[in-house]
């Protein structure tokens, strides 16, 4: 089965600053999709970036980036120029690519929450 | 602009009621999930479907069941409620196909059973 941990309960930063929040993974699939999902306090859970396993290039979504290191099972994110409205939970979650009817599962890290002070 | 609806936000049962919550999405979708989400423990799978009246069991459905009569609409059911499921509910729904399909989310049902 497949598991994701993120290993920091809470980050910090302030506004205009870099922060990374970290994700690890565990897979014996070759390919599969990554995600993080930002949850502000309405609890809408938002997509912020895609990585597809496939592609090496590291996706990018405006202040919004990953580092995707496969081979390490790694997948960080990395939020620049923060903004007060980054503030939430992050979640990064793993998706398989096939495999039957059960391939559009989404497994969970615990989450990350990110505080933004101004 | 897409939409997938819980109907109830905040709910509080009693213990060894059986409890209904609804989720229904507007985008055709055929794959639809019930997740659990409790402090430090990310959000956990229940159940998912991806057709009408199919289902499967996700990492912890002991406890609930489901129900998918039509296509846009999937029911989580707890058949004798329990403090231990307290917790905030999420439904999310995203089509067939290739997995890099965006999933949608529902605003979340946070229930109490005391």
């Amino acid at each position: 089965a497949q598991t994701v941990t993120q290993s920091q309960p809470e980050m910090s930063v302030q506004e205009a600053e870099t922060v990374t929040l970290s994700c690890t993974y565990d897979t014996s699939e070759s390919d599969y999709y990554l995600f993080w999902y930002k949850q502000p306090p309405s609890r809408q859970m938002i997509l912020v970036i895609r990585q597809e396993a496939y592609k090496q290039q590291n996706a990018t979504e405006n202040r919004f980036s990953v580092n995707f290191q496969k081979a390490a099972k790694s997948f960080s994110l990395k939020i620049s120029d923060s903004q007060l409205g980054d503030a939430a939970m992050y979640f990064c979650a793993y998706r398989r690519s096939s495999g039957g009817t059960s391939y559009g599962k989404l497994t969970f890290g615990q989450g990350t929450i990110l505080t933004v002070h101004p | 602009d897409v939409k997938v609806t819980q109907s109830s936000r905040y709910l509080v049962k009693r213990t060894g009621e059986k409890v209904f919550l609804e989720c229904v999405q507007d985008m055709d979708h055929e794959n639809m999930f019930w997740y659990r989400q409790d402090p430090g423990l990310g959000l956990r799978l229940i159940y998912f479907s991806y057709d009408v009246k199919m289902k499967e069991k996700g990492d912890i459905p002991e406890g609930y069941s489901v129900s998918r009569e039509k296509k846009e609409r999937f029911s989580l059911i707890l058949e004798s409620a329990s403090t231990n499921q307290t917790s905030m509910y999420l439904c999310a729904s995203t089509n067939g196909g290739r997995s890099g399909n965006t999933i949608y989310f529902g605003e979340g049902s946070w229930l109490t059973v005391v």
